[in-house]
């Protein structure tokens, strides 16, 4: 199965930073890479999909890059409701993996 | 609206059986894949099981093949989750989640599945 390696596991920032998170996968995933936010208590929700692409809704200071094996999520200027975990999800083989998740907390 | 409702968690035994269900809403199920993923108490999202838009395929994640099942009845709207031999590893939140082709751009609720003597 693909490994995907998230960084940082936890992160503390304040309103108004910039914030980025890596993801690196152990193979070639060519452009099957999403990212997600959880807040406690409830289900994930698609924020990223295809390394660029923003689902509709989401607002545009959520930005994400990358190719190949090595992929980033960034937040441009954090807003107190974006305070959540944050996941990445490779869906280029049929078994789809998550990275380990990385906790944005408020600094 | 696009809805998933997940039922049919509880506590078990360990070595014993729950089904789990999810109802969907507001879109044409038979046009899309769906999921399982899980959610230990306090650790990241799992991939658990997915199945092609006629049921045709289904893929799982190594650690509960052989003891899990995904099913869907598209007259129904429904996705199901047989799982079977339970294990202490298996207490989770189980989400539905629409996709598993690419992307999971809808989820439910979540159910509790606790397996526990």
């Amino acid at each position: 199965d693909i490994q995907m390696t998230q960084s940082p596991s936890s992160l503390s920032a304040s309103v108004g930073d910039r914030v980025t998170i890596t993801c690196q996968a152990n193979q070639d995933i060519s452009n099957c890479l999403n990212w997600y936010q959880q807040k406690p208590g409830k289900a994930p929700k698609l924020l990223i999909y295809d390394v660029s692409t923003l689902e509709a809704g989401v607002p545009s200071r959520f930005s994400g890059g990358g190719s190949g094996t090595d992929f980033s999520f960034t937040i441009s200027s954090l807003q107190p409701e974006d305070f959540a975990t944050y996941y990445c999800q490779q869906c280029d083989n049929r078994r789809i993996t998550f990275g380990q998740g990385t906790r944005l907390e408020i600094k | 609206e696009v809805q998933m409702v997940e039922s049919g968690g509880g506590l078990v035994q360990p070595g014993g059986s729950l089904r789990l269900s999810c109802a969907a809403s507001g879109f044409t199920f038979s046009d899309y894949y769906m999921s399982w993923v899980r959610q230990a108490p306090g650790k990241g999202l799992e991939w658990v099981a997915k199945i092609m838009r006629d049921g045709s395929e289904k893929y799982y994640v190594d650690s509960v093949k052989g003891r899990f099942t995904i099913s869907r009845d598209n007259a129904k709207n429904s996705l199901y989750l047989q799982m079977s031999s339970l294990r202490a590893e298996d207490t989770a939140v189980y989400y539905c989640a629409r996709g598993g082709y690419r992307r999971f751009d809808n989820w439910g609720q979540g159910t509790l599945v606790t397996v526990s003597s």
